[in-house]
């Protein structure tokens, strides 16, 4: 069982559309979230971190975090073409390994014009 | 300032041989981090390093594979023996503590031939 599963790809929105990209992770001490953009050919970069429960804002991105629900979720607004790659969700361990981020195998975004 | 640093960029080695791959992390970070990305697929944690403390290993594929950081800085990883599935992209992720953002370097692409 992955510890954490994003939502299936790819998937593909018009521009300035909302783009939503969930996440859901198994272990309940994970305490901190991130989402990563990847474009194809080069290394993650971060677009967002989450600790607490609730929404998290910044510019056209917002974090959601839902830990009774073990549920994460990226949304974009105003979707931009440069917004299409690869985005990677992932969560710290719990306990001594806090860490250790376990990705999510990545959900593909196309923004089409 | 400065990110991190990975090298080679490129690595193409035959069956059997031994490869290093090196890291330079963030300055001042105390955490550093391996990770493994084979075509298409998420990111496979590797080994991470906290300080002077024992590194977690627990994601390493298998005897073949080691790592050490020196002065607490620079990292190698060794590949023993290299064989076909290890052809990969090796990341490499620094962190000021464990368990916030991690900063990724460029990737060094392995192939075994």
């Amino acid at each position: 069982q992955k510890e954490v599963e994003q939502n299936s790809g790819p998937l593909s929105v018009p521009e300035g559309a909302i783009a939503s990209l969930n996440c859901t992770y198994s272990d309940r001490g994970s305490q901190s979230f991130f989402w990563y953009r990847q474009y194809s050919g080069k290394s993650p970069e971060l677009i967002m971190f989450i600790y607490s429960n609730g929404d998290k804002e910044d510019g056209r991105f917002t974090a959601q975090l839902n830990k009774a629900s073990q549920y994460v979720s990226l949304l974009i607004r105003d979707s931009q073409p440069s917004d299409s790659a690869t985005y990677l969700c992932a969560a710290n361990a719990g306990g001594t390994s806090y860490g250790k981020l376990t990705f999510g195998q990545g959900t593909i975004l196309t923004v089409h014009p | 300032g400065a990110g991190v640093s990975q090298s080679p960029s490129n690595k193409v080695t035959e069956k059997g041989k031994d490869v290093e791959l090196r890291c330079d992390p963030i300055s001042g970070h105390t955490a550093l981090y391996w990770y493994r990305q084979s075509l298409g697929q998420g990111l496979e944690f590797l080994i991470y390093f906290q300080g002077n403390s024992a590194p977690d290993k627990s994601g390493l594929p298998s005897d073949r594979f080691s790592a050490e950081r020196t002065g607490g800085s620079v990292s190698t990883l060794t590949i023993q023996r290299t064989q076909q599935e290890d052809s990969a992209v090796y990341l490499c992720a620094s962190s000021p503590p464990p368990g916030t953002t991690q900063y990724f370097g460029p990737g060094t692409r392995l192939t075994v031939l």
